[in-house]
């Protein structure tokens, strides 16, 4: 089983849309959850990182449930720009902490 | 600030030839890694640094070698390149560790990437 895994993808949502992505990870003792966004041909960005009680950064939800080792990413109001590949990031590990990157799902919005 | 910066952005090699991709970072960091992106693999990390003269190696580390001379600079080298070895190689840097689980404290800032071809 992948450390983390990811829907590949891709979505095709129009403008306007709300669209959600869910990550899961193998992991129990991952400590830290992130949603990096990559663009074609770029590199990896940080989005958002994803807390245990929820958060929210303007248009865009991130959710952790522990329980079931998944952590989800919610767009409302899809724009045009937000086409990208969006990384699910997990981290674990004392002394140097490890990241694992999921391969990324894609989002494509159309007009 | 440039942030992390990397060298050369392309190349091609030819098998068995040798190269050095070059990574810099004005921000004072102390950890330092390299990956590698794949179709269908996510990133993996090469090879990863936690500090000047300090070097360990991630899961993919076979084929690679890396050095760390001065904070600022992590230099990856392939001494013998391999078709397998055709990748899109980034860089990233991130203040030390343990400084708190989430945030911003611990975003890696990558660099453009180096795309390498292998024939």
């Amino acid at each position: 089983r992948k450390e983390v895994e990811q829907d590949p993808g891709p979505f095709n949502v129009p403008e306007g849309a709300t669209v959600a992505f869910n990550c899961t990870y193998s992991n129990s003792a991952s400590q830290s959850f992130f949603w990096y966004r990559q663009d074609c041909r770029k590199e990896p960005k940080l989005l958002m990182s994803v807390y245990s009680s929820g958060n929210e950064d303007g248009r865009f939800t991130a959710q952790l449930n522990r329980a079931s080792q998944y952590i989800s990413l919610l767009i409302r109001d899809s724009k045009l720009s937000d086409s990208a590949t969006y990384l699910c990031v997990v981290m674990f590990g004392t002394g140097f902490q490890k990241l694992v990157f999921g391969t990324g799902t894609r989002l494509l919005v159309s007009p | 600030n440039a942030g992390v910066t990397q060298t050369p952005k392309f190349r091609v090699l030819k098998t068995g030839q040798s190269m050095t991709l070059l990574c810099a970072q004005d921000m004072n960091h102390e950890y330092m890694y390299w990956y590698r992106q794949d179709p269908g693999m996510g990133l993996r990390l090469i090879h990863y640094s936690v500090g000047e003269g300090t070097t360990a190696k991630g899961e993919v580390p076979d084929g690679y070698n890396v050095s760390r001379l001065k904070k600022q600079n992590f230099l990856l080298g392939l001494e013998s390149a391999a078709p397998s070895q055709t990748s899109v190689y980034f860089c990233a840097s991130r203040p030390s560790g343990n400084r708190g689980l989430s945030g911003r404290d611990n975003e890696q800032y990558f660099g453009p990437g180096t795309r390498l071809t292998v024939t």
